[in-house]
This record gives structure tokens, sequence and C-alpha cells, in this order.
């Protein structure tokens, strides 16, 4: 089994739904991410975690928000999807010793908004 | 914030050759340097990383170099094989950084 398990791996949806994106993880790791990729962009920080009560914005945190509900789960949210957050967004965990550490991914969820 | 660069956005190689992916940064503080690989329908992974007290850091096949004043890093990949197609991403941060900064991607394909 994944040791960082993102569920669903593939959505489409309709512009103005909202949608959840889950993902648990077996690591053991404090510190859980977010990241969106597009194609020529590369990875673009979300939204990041340190802990149960650490809730934190990155780079590109409009129209998103986040959930810690425990140490090994941490789902991300569009509250009002529209077309341009079609993309692939992955889940990561990390130990953050001596800047952000190692980052271990998910596989992605595949989202289509039409 | 950090602005990391990274050419060229394709590669090909033929198998047996070496493939070199350059990547340059803006912030003089950063201090921490991965490279990950991303096969096709997986998440990134860590293959190599340094740090600004070393100036090249070597794996088996892959190498990585660091030019701090000239703020770039490359990722070298010698007797290039199949299975090293993929997409890599260099990816910079600093001490305390909550965050990697990464480049845009560079698609690798080894021809057989």
């Amino acid at each position: 089994d994944a040791d960082v398990t993102q569920t669903p791996r593939n959505r489409i949806t309709k512009t103005g739904k909202r949608i959840m994106l889950e993902c648990s993880q077996t690591k053991g790791h404090d510190r859980m991410y977010w990241y969106r990729q597009d194609p020529g962009l590369g990875l673009r920080l979300i939204y990041y975690s340190f802990d149960v009560k650490d809730i934190n914005k990155g780079e590109i945190s409009d129209g998103y928000s986040v959930s810690r509900q425990a140490q090994a789960k941490f789902s991300l949210s569009l509250e009002s999807a529209i077309p341009n957050q079609t993309a692939l967004y992955f889940c990561a965990t990390s130990t953050g010793w001596r800047n952000t550490g190692e980052l271990f991914f998910g596989e992605g969820s595949r989202l289509t908004v039409l | 914030g950090e602005n990391v660069e990274q050419h060229p956005s394709t590669l090909s190689v033929q198998e047996g050759d070496s493939a070199v992916i350059k990547c340059t940064y803006s912030d003089s503080a950063s201090n921490y340097f991965p490279w990950y690989k991303q096969e096709l329908g997986k998440g990134p992974q860590l293959i190599i990383d340094i740090r600004s007290n070393v100036g090249e850091k070597k794996d088996q096949r892959i190498a990585v170099t660091l030019n701090k004043t000239a703020k770039h890093f490359s990722l070298h990949i010698t007797e290039t094989q199949p299975e090293d197609s993929a997409v890599y991403f260099c990816a910079a941060s600093k001490a305390g950084a909550n965050n990697l900064f990464f480049g845009t991607g560079t698609r690798l394909t080894v021809i057989p």
C-alpha cells in the first residue's frame, strides 16, 4: 500500500460545485502539504500544515481551503470550482528536518472542472 | 520569494548518452537544492539533493553540481537508460523555509 494515499485519483466536475480531495498518510510525518501541478508551471504550494492545529497558506491559496482532521489526514476543498482550477493535485508529507526535508508525494488527483 | 528557472523543457538523448538539466535560482539565501523525478502517473520522488556547503554530489549515474556565485545548479545523468525517461524537477529552499520552490520541469526521453 502507498504511504501517501490520495482520493479520488480522477474527478470531473462542473463549475460552481464543491469538491474535496482527501489525503491520508502512514509515514507518521507531522508536516503535510498540498501542491498543484500545471503543464509548464511546475509544482506550486497551495497550503501546508505542520501539525493538527497549524494551517498555513502557500503561494496560491485563493479559492482553496484545507482541513487537518488528524495527524494522518489532510483534505483540500474547492468551495466553488472554476475551470482554471483544472490541474493535477498532489499531497505530500515531510519530516521537516533541515529546510523542508524530503517530500514524499502521493500519486496525484487529477481534477477537471467543466 | 524565490524564483527557480529550469532548462530545457524537453530533452531527448540516445540510450547511453549523457543528459544535463540546468536550473538557476534568485535568492542567494537558498541553501538546499533537491531534484525530483516524476514517472508517468506517479508523484515526484527525490533522487538527489545538495546543500550549499558542497559543490558536487554523486550517486551512481547521477550527479548534481552547484555554483553558488552564479546561482545555478545542474543535474547530470550518465549512461542514460530508457527507465530514466521521466519529468525532472529542480527545487530550492533556504534554512527555516516552509516551502520548496520548484522549477517548471524537464521532460527527458531516452531513445533506445
